[in-house]
C-alpha cells in the first residue's frame, strides 16, 4: 500500500534560520513526491514535485526539496525562513499504478514561524 | 487564468438532509478530483473524474457519489448526511493523468452537519 508519513506535527524555527519538514515514503513502484501548503481557510497550493530526475527539486517561494531513495524520504527545506511561511505542510505520492490523480497525503505539519 | 472555483464556500445542514457541492476547474483542466479533510483523518481521496466518467473511488460510502459534466464541471453529493460527514471537501483539477500533471486545489467548501 501507498503511503506518506510526516512525523513531526509542528515545526517551530525562527526567522532567518533554515527550516525543514520531514517526510518519508512507502511505495511499490517509482515514487512521484509532492509538497503542498495550506493557508488558514484556503485550499492547497503546489510548491514542488520530484517525478524523475535530479534529487534537488526547487520550487515556489524559495522552498526544495531532497528526495532520498535509500531513506525513503523526501524532506522540504528553505535556507532562511520567513514568518509568511507560517502554515500548514502536507507531503503527498502520487498512485504509481496508473492511478495517477489518486493522491496519499500525509497527516501534515505545521510550520511556526517566530519573528 | 482563474483558479479552481468551488461553491458554497460554506454550508450548514441537519443530519439526514443531502448536499450538493460544485466544483469548477481551471479552463482546460479535463481531471477533477475530490477530497475529504477532516482534523482526526486528515485528507482523504473521495474520487475523480475524467471526461464525465469516474476514473478513480476512494474509500467511502455509497452515501457519497459525483459526476462531471462535458464542460469538466464537477458535483459532488452527500446524501443522508451524518454528523462525521462536517468537513472541508476540496476539489482538486488537472489537466490530464499522466504522472507529471499536479493538481490545484480550490478553496474547499466547509460542511457542518447538526
Amino acid at each position: 500500500a501507498q503511503s506518506v508519513a510526516q512525523p513531526e506535527d509542528q515545526v517551530n524555527v525562527a526567522e532567518g534560520n533554515p527550516l525543514t519538514v520531514k517526510c518519508t515514503y512507502s511505495v511499490s513502484g517509482n515514487p512521484y513526491l509532492f509538497w503542498y501548503v495550506q493557508y488558514p481557510n484556503r485550499g492547497l497550493q503546489f510548491l514542488l514535485k520530484y517525478i524523475t530526475g535530479d534529487n534537488l527539486v526547487k520550487g515556489s517561494y524559495g522552498f526544495e526539496a531532497e528526495f532520498n531513495k535509500s531513506q525513503t524520504s523526501f524532506h522540504l527545506k528553505k535556507p532562511s525562513a520567513l514568518v509568511s511561511d507560517s502554515a500548514l505542510y502536507f507531503c503527498a505520492v502520487r498512485d504509481p499504478g496508473g492511478n495517477f490523480n489518486k493522491f496519499y497525503f500525509g497527516s501534515g505539519t505545521k510550520l511556526n514561524v517566530k519573528p | 487564468k482563474a483558479g479552481v472555483t468551488q461553491t458554497p464556500r460554506y454550508l450548514i445542514k441537519t443530519r439526514g438532509q443531502q448536499v450538493t457541492l460544485s466544483c469548477s476547474p481551471i479552463s482546460g483542466h479535463r481531471s477533477v478530483s475530490w477530497y475529504q479533510q477532516t482534523p482526526g483523518q486528515g485528507l482523504q481521496f473521495l474520487f475523480e473524474y475524467f471526461s464525465e466518467t469516474q476514473r478513480n473511488k476512494g474509500n467511502f460510502p455509497g452515501r457519497f457519489s459525483g459526476r462531471q459534466f462535458s464542460n469538466s464541471r464537477s458535483e459532488m453529493n452527500v446524501s443522508t448526511l451524518e454528523l462525521g460527514d462536517s468537513a472541508l471537501y476540496l476539489c482538486a483539477s488537472s489537466f490530464g493523468q499522466g504522472a507529471t500533471y499536479e493538481q490545484y486545489f480550490g478553496p474547499g467548501t466547509r460542511l457542518t452537519v447538526t
